[in-house]
């Protein structure tokens, strides 16, 4: 069975680096997902992205972030001066065509020191 | 805003036992219902979903769930739970309105004793 795979499956960076976290979506899926859930709390949408724009985005998702399909296969999250409150899971999720089901990856959890 | 809530935060139980978990949303228009599970060093996987149609769906593993709308609330049960049901669940909506993203609940932990 298909599955949405992320790496790395941890980071730990210094505050003030930037990070690359990669997700590759389920083949024939065309929307894209990142969640993150910090430790203890729910977790957060933060954007989605179709046909190679982002089509919905949270309060979280300010200008620190970007996110990009750089080839056919990978979905990536920039984080370009990571902060102490950055620390979390990040969850990648793809969904195909018409079906309203999204699909999760493992998870990269991220420790900003 | 919209939101999510989910009525336990763990819940421990012995094989057998019945399980009932439950999960309400704020009124937000027409929405679309999951279920994940997290299973110990495991990404998260769809139990059920409920999108329209018989308020009762079933799932994989014996999980059940029912959408009640008049409550806002869409409960997931298992009758008889076994050892290896020891997860996190998490209840997700999708508020049609608000676009394609999920707003989850806070996750039950359910230990199941053997």
């Amino acid at each position: 069975e298909p599955e949405v795979t992320q790496t790395p499956s941890h980071q730990v960076t210094q505050m003030g680096q930037e990070v690359i976290l990669r997700c590759v979506p389920i083949s024939n899926h065309l929307y894209f997902y990142w969640y993150r859930q910090i430790l203890g709390q729910k977790v957060e949408f933060l954007v989605s992205f179709y046909n190679n724009e982002i089509s919905e985005k949270s309060e979280i998702f300010d200008d620190q972030f970007s996110v990009e399909r750089p080839d056919g296969s990978n979905f990536t999250l920039k984080i370009r001066s990571t902060k102490l409150e950055d620390s979390a899971m990040y969850f990648c999720a793809s969904s195909a065509q018409g079906e309203e089901t999204q699909y999760f990856g493992p998870g990269t959890r991220l420790l900003v020191l | 805003a919209q939101s999510v809530s989910q009525h336990n935060h763990h819940v421990i139980l012995s094989e057998a036992a019945s399980l009932e978990l439950g999960c309400n949303y704020s009124y937000g228009g027409t929405v679309n219902l999951f279920w994940y599970v997290q299973y110990p060093g495991q990404h998260l996987q769809l139990l059920l979903k409920y999108f329209s149609g018989d308020p009762l769906v079933k799932g994989i593993k014996g999980f059940e769930a029912e959408f009640i709308k008049s409550k806002f609330s869409f409960n997931l049960r298992k009758p008889s739970v076994q050892w290896s049901d020891t997860a996190e669940y998490f209840c997700a909506v999708n508020f049609k309105a608000a676009g394609n993203k999920l707003t989850f609940g806070g996750g039950t932990r359910v230990l199941v004793k053997p």
